[in-house]
């Protein structure tokens, strides 16, 4: 089983900031997927990026990027320059690499306020 | 494309009373998932489903809960009788393969009030 520890429960900046959403999970297997996922006040939950435990290079896609350090089980979220629309809840998730049914644990999730 | 739809969007209701969440997945897809949404305990997977039947229900609260898939376009979650605790946001996702690397595709929830 995965437990995932997401420890800011609340972060807010103001507009053009860098912010790192921090995320810490536990799991006993040695292969699984990492997901970031962000819930926007509309509610709906919305994927925003998946990695292996098997690549550890990290990521960047526009102003988001994603570092993943299997030596101290963290895989966290950093936005560059934060926008008033990355005010959302985003939510860690750990997957089993052999799990049926790709059950997602989430973290308790980090809300991110972006103040104009 | 449609995406996953759930209905209906708010739910108010008394003690006691019957509530129905529905879902349609995203065609195609054979897995589907409900989850809850509480400031308590966060997000939790109740219940998913392949290809119609119901696979793990592990996560399902009690016997009050109950959750259908007749069909692979359609799935209820019930919940009699509702009691306060159980207003939450609940949610349907749906996968295509349910492999760990897939991504899950959520509809807008369900927020439930039992008054």
């Amino acid at each position: 089983a995965q437990k995932v520890t997401q420890a800011q429960t609340e972060i807010s900046v103001v507009e053009k900031e860098d912010v790192t959403l921090d995320c810490v999970y536990e799991t006993r297997d040695t292969t699984y997927y990492l997901f970031w996922y962000k819930q926007p006040p509309s509610g709906e939950l919305v994927f925003l990026i998946r990695r292996n435990s098997f690549d550890e290079q990290n990521e960047i896609s526009g102003r988001y990027s994603w570092n993943f350090q299997k030596s101290t089980s963290s895989f966290n979220f950093t936005i560059t320059a934060s926008q008033v629309v990355d005010s959302a809840v985003y939510f860690c998730a750990p997957v089993n690499f052999n799990n049926a049914g790709n059950m997602l644990t989430f973290g308790g999730g980090t809300r991110l306020m972006v103040k104009p | 494309d449609a995406g996953v739809i759930q209905s209906p969007r708010h739910e108010v209701t008394e003690m006691g009373q019957e509530v129905t969440l529905r879902c349609k997945p995203i065609s195609g897809h054979d897995y589907l998932f409900w989850y809850r949404q509480t400031m308590m305990r966060g997000l939790e997977l109740l219940i998913y489903f392949n290809n119609n039947v119901p696979i793990d229900d592990s996560g399902m609260p009690e016997d009050r809960f109950s959750a259908k898939m007749p069909n692979a376009s359609f799935s209820t979650l019930k919940i009699q009788p509702s009691e306060p605790r159980d207003s939450a946001v609940y949610f349907c996702a749906s996968s295509s393969t349910g492999r760990s690397e897939e991504k899950l595709f959520f509809g807008s929830g369900t927020q439930l009030s039992v008054l």
